[in-house]
């Protein structure tokens, strides 16, 4: 079964620092896996696929295939990071996209 | 172009009464899925329409129900309302192949 997995509901760290949010699955062909965010007040909309390898607003991520995870990474977290943050899969040959439960990600002054 | 549009916003509903939810998606755009947001939860699919087919569809009971129209509204359905369907739920629209999803604001549904 299709599953993802964000071990953290709250991240907090201090701006400047650097932050990384998990991300596991479990799903047994090739995905494609996304981040979306949702900012305060905002829709919920997507901040980076795999397929793209592209860093968006400094935050990157990489598809670890032996070890089934999507971690995103920035190195310098900046205020208006704070947000909540989905990991999300969508299967091959399917249009369904399952997400993990979210990480809040906090910046501290 | 227009992005989701979702109405109502707001909804207050009493047990045991239904509710029909509505979605626009984006111009162009066939496929469209439904999501409930809770703080507990996150967010949990419910289904997915394109041209007006349910191609797939979550764990979720049969009091949940959706529809597609040919010009790909959609609609979605909760009957005998419970307490824990009090949630946000979310649409989103994408075109097909291209597999982003775009997001609705939402209809933020509150069962008394």
């Amino acid at each position: 079964a299709q599953r993802v997995t964000q071990p953290e509901k709250l991240l907090s760290v201090f701006k400047g620092a650097p932050v990384e949010l998990k991300c596991n699955y479990s799903y047994s062909g090739s995905p494609e896996l996304f981040w979306y965010v949702q900012y305060s007040r905002q829709r919920l909309q997507l901040l980076l696929r795999h397929i793209s390898r592209e860093s968006i607003k400094g935050f990157t991520a990489d598809l670890n295939k032996g070890e089934t995870s999507f971690h995103l990474k920035k190195p310098f977290a900046q205020e208006e990071d704070s947000a909540m943050y989905y990991c999300a899969l969508k299967g091959s040959g399917d249009d369904k996209i399952i997400f993990g439960k979210g990480t809040r990600l906090h910046i501290l002054p | 172009k227009a992005g989701v549009t979702q109405t109502p916003r707001y909804l207050i509903k009493t047990r045991g009464q239904q509710v029909t939810l509505s979605c626009s998606p984006i111009s162009g755009h066939r496929s469209v899925s439904w999501y409930q947001q809770t703080p507990g939860q996150g967010l949990q699919f419910l289904f997915e329409y394109f041209s007006e087919t349910q191609r797939n569809k979550g764990n979720f009971p049969g009091r949940f129900s959706g529809r597609q129209f040919s010009n790909s509204r959609s609609e979605m359905n909760v009957s005998t309302l419970e307490l824990g369907d009090s949630a946000l739920y979310l649409c989103a629209s994408s075109n097909a192949g291209y597999n982003e999803q775009f997001f609705g604001p939402g209809t933020r549904l509150t069962v008394l």
